[in-house]
């Protein structure tokens, strides 16, 4: 069965901390991985999508990576406003429509 | 440009009733995907309309169904509502065609059943 894991749950960072957000997943074959954010009471916003192992997209302070089972997101020197949920998606082989399964999310959390 | 809208943005509902939501794609979007959020989890699919029809369904009951219109907006119903059925209902837009598809989501409407 295709699964999403993600870690941490939570994750509290002072400004200017760097670090990286982990996203595990098994899938018969991967088709895409997305990265979104989520700030609370709104729906997901689209940050990057992977496509196969090696792969890196940047944006601002967010960095994304891929490897054969999991990607990571990279944060270099957050600010507070980049406090949020992040979620990881992946899209398998296979699919006849556009499924995409979700983690559960990171809560980001950057104290000024 | 118009971004995935949704309505309502809240609705407040007791068990039994039927309720239903309602979502206009992104311009130039074809394809909406239905997700339910619970507090503190991920997403999970519902379904997906695409040209009229239901092309793909999660693990959801019968009691969850929906409809695309030939403007591409789309509607999902919720009948015999359980507590458990209390959570954020996303509406996501994409492009039918090509390999990968980038789903764009609307802000949701959050519904609690009493």
């Amino acid at each position: 069965e295709d699964q999403v894991t993600q870690s941490p749950e939570a994750l509290r960072l002072q400004e200017g901390e760097s670090s990286s957000l982990n996203c595990s997943y098994t899938v018969s074959g991967l088709r895409g991985l997305f990265w979104y954010r989520q700030d609370p009471g709104k729906g997901p916003e689209f940050l990057f999508t992977l496509y196969s192992a090696g792969e890196e997209k940047e944006k601002e302070r967010l960095k994304a990576t891929l490897t054969k089972k999991e990607s990571f997101l990279h944060i270099t020197a957050p600010k507070p406003e980049d406090s949020a949920t992040y979620l990881c998606a992946v899209q398998a082989l296979g699919s006849s429509a556009s499924k995409i399964i979700f983690g559960s999310g990171t809560r980001l959390s950057i104290r000024p | 440009d118009a971004g995935v809208t949704q309505s309502p943005t809240h609705l407040i509902k007791t068990r039994g009733q039927q309720v239903t939501l309602r979502c206009s794609p992104k311009s130039g979007h074809d394809t909406v995907s239905w997700y339910q959020q619970a507090l503190g989890q991920g997403p999970q699919f519902i379904f997906q309309y695409y040209e009229e029809e239901e092309r793909q369904r999660g693990n959801f009951p019968d009691r969850f169904s929906g409809h695309q219109f030939p403007n591409y907006s789309s509607e999902l119903n919720v009948n015999a509502l359980l507590l458990g059925d209390s959570a954020l209902y996303l509406c996501a837009s994409s492009l039918g065609g090509g390999q990968v598809n980038i789903q764009y989501f609307g802000a949701g409407t959050r519904l609690s059943v009493l």
